[in-house]
């Protein structure tokens, strides 16, 4: 079975800032990755997700990943954060590539103060 | 990219009485639907799996009897609560993929049951 932790219901970053989203997993076999955002009154997308390969994985909206084995942590991060990056954001883990039962973490909301 | 559709957004239906959520593929033929209810704070959960033309696969501990779902053409998939009670009230998400290794999410449905 696998699992997602996302630590921080809650983050708040001024514009221009740093984003530091963090999530945890847990998975008894290679484990694949994904960040999903949600805007309000929106379905959740895709920005980026990890497989194979490199574990440097960039997104959609200058966001990027790193998958990280031995810290079982796929932490998402911005440079610098944008007003509309004010939104939901899912860390989701799954056992196979294109399997669709995904396990969520409980989501991160993330505002952005002018 | 491709567009997944429900309705009603909101939902307010009185304790005993049938509510029903639809999810439309607006752009693709869906070949498969997922359905999912999330708490307050907390994660999606996958309640079931839809196949067009075959009955639900439901996740263990959802009950059939109770969230009754129907994918009866490539582009609709509906989840009927019965006999709503107001622990019923969630917010229900549903998410569909053609195969291309993606998938898409409707907006979700928010039920409220007095």
């Amino acid at each position: 079975a696998q699992s997602v932790t996302q630590l921080g219901s809650h983050v708040s970053v001024s514009e221009g800032a740093l984003v530091l989203l963090r999530c945890n997993y847990s998975s008894s076999v290679p484990p694949y990755l994904f960040w999903y955002v949600q805007y309000p009154n929106q379905g959740l997308q895709l920005l980026l997700k990890y497989t194979t390969g490199a574990t440097l994985v960039k997104g959609i909206n200058g966001f990027e990943a790193e998958f990280k084995k031995s810290e079982t942590s796929f932490h998402l991060t911005k440079p610098s954060a944008h007003m509309s990056d004010a939104a939901e954001y899912f860390c989701a883990v799954s056992l196979r590539s294109n399997d669709y039962k995904l396990s969520f973490g409980a989501g991160t909301t993330v505002t952005v103060r002018a | 990219g491709a567009v997944v559709s429900q309705h009603p957004s909101r939902v307010i239906c009185k304790s005993g009485t049938s509510v029903k959520i639809e999810c439309r593929s607006l752009d693709f033929q869906a070949t498969t639907m997922f359905w999912y209810r999330q708490f307050p704070k907390q994660s999606l959960m996958l309640m079931a799996t839809s196949n067009e033309g075959s009955k639900a696969t439901y996740e263990q501990g959802v009950e059939k009897d109770k969230f009754l779902i129907n994918h009866a053409s490539l582009t609709l998939s509906t989840l009927t609560v019965t006999s709503a009670h107001p622990e019923d009230s969630s917010f229900y998400i549903c998410s569909a993929s053609w195969g291309s290794g993606e998938l898409f999410f409707g907006e979700g449905s928010r039920l409220t049951v007095l």
